[in-house]
């Protein structure tokens, strides 16, 4: 199936702090979602990106969908205790209806 | 705000047993889905249902599994004989359009561990 890696992995970052985080794929994506999770819960979306080059705020979060449709970064500005928890794009293919494919994740933990 | 919410929020069962989740899908959405996540996993498709038929479905959901729209208002998803390796987090997730323009909104989802 189709792969959607995230990097990094997991960041121990200090409350205040910028937390850029990224999305790749070896496949174009008609749409790129950025989703959060908190232990033992669903994801909840954060921002949804619908054209190539589009970029979104959300409050402190900023994503863009990349030129090529193959990647997307959300970022994170003044980290508070909070946005700690696993965050996961997701894409749905061409062709590929409602399907989302998600990412690997990357863990933020965030140090006061 | 309007949300996706499931039942039972844990179930444990028996190897071979059969399963119901239940979904209560946001009451505008025409679309439904399943998704599972086994413990420290991505999220992965299971299925996508629309119009009262699958729309359609991963390799993973196989003969074991399948999905109902008993009423207005409920979608189920059922493992007729659950097996060790069907543990995992079960979510449901609605939208209110498709064609690569739909935004999912998950439930807080099912734990189903099977012993």
């Amino acid at each position: 199936g189709q792969q959607l890696n995230q990097s990094p992995q997991s960041m121990f970052i200090q409350e205040g702090e910028d937390v850029s985080m990224n999305c790749t794929s070896s496949s174009i994506f008609n749409t790129w979602l950025w989703y959060k999770q908190d232990p033992g819960e669903g994801p909840v979306l954060l921002i949804a990106l619908y054209k190539a080059g589009e970029l979104t705020s959300n409050g402190r979060l900023t994503a863009q969908f990349g030129i090529t449709r193959k990647d997307s970064f959300l970022n994170i500005s003044a980290s508070i205790p909070s946005d700690v928890g696993i965050y996961f794009c997701a894409g749905q293919l061409p062709g590929g209806g409602n399907k989302l494919t998600f990412g690997t994740g990357t863990q933020l933990k965030v140090e006061l | 705000e309007p949300e996706v919410t499931q039942t039972p929020s844990h179930q444990v069962t028996q190897m071979g047993q059969e399963v119901i989740l239940r979904c209560v899908p946001i009451s505008n959405h025409l679309y439904f889905y399943w998704y599972r996540q086994i413990l420290g996993q991505k999220v992965e498709f299971l299925v996508s249902f629309y119009n009262n038929e699958i729309s359609e479905k991963s390799e993973i959901f196989d003969d074991q599994f399948s999905v109902e729209r008993p009423d207005g208002s409920n979608f189920t998803l059922k493992i007729r004989s659950t097996k060790l390796e069907d543990s995992a987090m079960y979510f449901c997730a609605s939208s209110v359009r498709t064609g690569g323009t739909g935004e999912l909104f998950f439930g807080e989802g099912s734990r189903l561990t099977v012993l």
